[in-house]
């Protein structure tokens, strides 16, 4: 258990469709970062905020938006879905600093239909 | 830009030693780590190597060459448990002074008894 939390597990919705996921990271980490996994890639990073301001920005699309909120919670919310935001959305946090290690929550699976 | 390489599988028996190479081309470096990922799982920190050399963690290593922006994980003892994809992953710093972290695409470890 890292202690990075995450809801929902699992979620199905449709094309067209907002969902907002949420993360809590581990007690005392002020940094979260947002992943996206589809099937057989690698972690692509969308967005990262420290203690409630966002940090850097990956390749996250228009349609995708973030927040930290000041309990350092941290929601992704994803807008007019298509099929191909089908995917594993993983969220992390860290300490920064050192080495930087990142803990990962046990991620979102969203299915677009 | 940035890109990391890594083989997409490797197999081996168990008991026995292999090695993950990683090669990368970033704009700024800052530190090699290398996750695990179980299917289906969260991934997890395994090591960390911002400079050369070799870091030992217990049955796992990882090298590190800047000259060559060459690194590699070395897992010893081989058990069917680790059986699993492994990342590799660098922070680039952005002209504006933020790191981003990126994902290799991953190579899957397949243990054989």
């Amino acid at each position: 258990d890292s202690g990075v939390t995450q809801t929902p597990k699992h979620l199905i919705t449709a094309t067209g469709q907002r969902v907002t996921l949420r993360c809590s990271p581990r007690s005392g980490d002020l940094s979260v970062y947002w992943y996206q996994q589809s099937l057989d890639q690698g972690l692509q990073f969308l967005i990262q905020y420290y203690n409630g301001e966002e940090r850097a920005k990956g390749n996250i699309l228009e349609r995708f938006s973030a927040q930290q909120f000041p309990d350092l919670h941290s929601e992704l919310n994803l807008s007019s879905l298509e099929l191909g935001d089908s995917a594993l959305y993983f969220c992390a946090s860290s300490v920064e600093g050192g080495k930087n290690e990142q803990f990962f929550g046990p991620g979102t699976r969203l299915t677009v239909l | 830009g940035q890109s990391l390489e890594q083989p997409s599988e490797v197999t081996a028996v168990e008991g026995a030693i292999v090695q993950i190479n990683c090669t990368y081309q970033t704009s700024g470096f800052y530190g090699l780590s290398w996750y695990q990922q179980h299917d289906g799982g969260a991934p997890t920190f395994l090591s960390y190597n911002a400079l050369d050399g070799l870091e030992e963690t217990g049955r796992f290593s990882s090298f590190l060459s800047r000259s060559d922006s060459y690194g590699y994980l070395l897992l010893q003892e081989l058990q069917m448990k680790d059986s699993a994809s492994y990342f590799c992953a660098v922070r680039e710093i952005t002209s504006g002074g933020s790191y981003i972290p990126t994902f290799g695409r991953g190579t899957s470890l397949i243990v054989h008894p």
